[in-house]
C-alpha cells in the first residue's frame, strides 16, 4: 500500500514536445506529491509539488495534474528542451504539519532530442 | 548558503570493512534523512533523524546499519561489515520544519 507506481520507464521526445509522466498511488493518507529531477551523478532536485486540494499546479514549463478520485498524478513538461534530459521521480508522503519520509516511484528517464 | 554536503563522493570498501558516510545539512535545517538508490531504481527511505534523536528508522536494515546526528557535527551513516549488496548511492537530505527536502549529491559506495 506504500507503493508509488511510475510510468513509463523511459521516454524520448523531440525538442518542443510535451512529455507526460504518470504516477499512481494506493495509500489515501498521502497528502503531498512532489516531483524530483535528477541528472547523472547528482542528487534529486525538487521541481514542483502539489497537495490533494488542487487539481493542477503550474511552475514555468512544468505542470502537475492531480486526480484524487483515481489516485493518480502526472507531470507535463511544456516546450521540452535538450537540457530537460534527466531522470524524473514522483514521490508521496503522508504526514501533516512536519517534514516526513517520501515514497518514491522508480523513475522515468527522459531524453529530449534536437 | 551551501547546500547539503555529503562526503566522500565516492567510497570503495572491501567486503567486511566498515563504511562511514557523512552529511552536513543546510544551515538552519534540523531534520536529516538518508535514502539509498540502487542502480536503475528509485530512492528508498532509510532513516529520519533530528539532533541527537532517531525519529524513524523503519527503512534501515536490522543489522550492520546505524545512523546518528549528534549535537555537534555531521550526520553519520555507518555500515559495518559491508557486502556487495550494499553497493549503491546513498543520499542525504535535509529540511527545516516544513515539506521540501534538499538533497545532497550523494556518496557512491562500491564494495569490492
Amino acid at each position: 500500500q506504500q507503493q508509488v507506481k511510475q510510468s513509463p520507464q523511459s521516454l524520448i521526445v523531440q525538442k518542443g514536445g510535451i512529455p507526460i509522466i504518470n504516477c499512481a498511488y494506493e495509500n489515501t493518507a498521502f497528502d503531498y506529491f512532489p516531483w524530483y529531477q535528477q541528472f547523472p551523478g547528482k542528487g534529486p532536485a525538487l521541481l514542483i509539488a502539489i497537495r490533494p486540494d488542487v487539481s493542477e499546479k503550474k511552475e514555468g514549463r512544468f505542470t502537475i495534474s492531480f486526480n484524487k478520485s483515481a489516485k493518480q498524478f502526472s507531470l507535463h513538461i511544456m516546450d521540452s528542451q535538450p537540457g530537460d534530459s534527466a531522470t524524473y521521480f514522483c514521490a508521496a508522503s503522508s504526514s501533516t504539519g512536519t517534514a516526513s519520509k517520501l515514497t518514491f516511484g522508480t523513475g522515468t528517464r527522459l531524453q529530449v532530442t534536437l | 548558503n551551501a547546500g547539503v554536503m555529503q562526503n566522500p563522493r565516492h567510497l570503495v570498501r572491501r567486503r567486511g570493512q566498515e563504511a562511514r558516510l557523512r552529511c552536513s545539512p543546510m544551515k538552519g535545517h534540523s531534520h536529516v534523512y538518508w535514502y539509498r538508490q540502487l542502480p536503475e531504481e528509485g530512492l528508498k527511505f532509510m532513516v529520519y533523524l533530528q539532533k541527537e534523536n532517531i525519529i524513524d528508522e523503519s527503512g534501515m536494515p536490522k543489522e550492520r546499519f546505524s545512523a546518528e546526528f549528534p549535537k555537534e557535527g555531521p550526520s553519520i551513516l555507518r555500515i559495518q561489515q559491508v557486502v556487495r549488496g550494499d553497493s549503491a548511492a546513498y543520499f542525504c537530505a535535509s529540511s527545516a520544519t516544513d515539506y521540501g527536502y534538499t538533497f545532497g549529491s550523494g556518496t557512491r559506495l562500491t564494495v569490492v
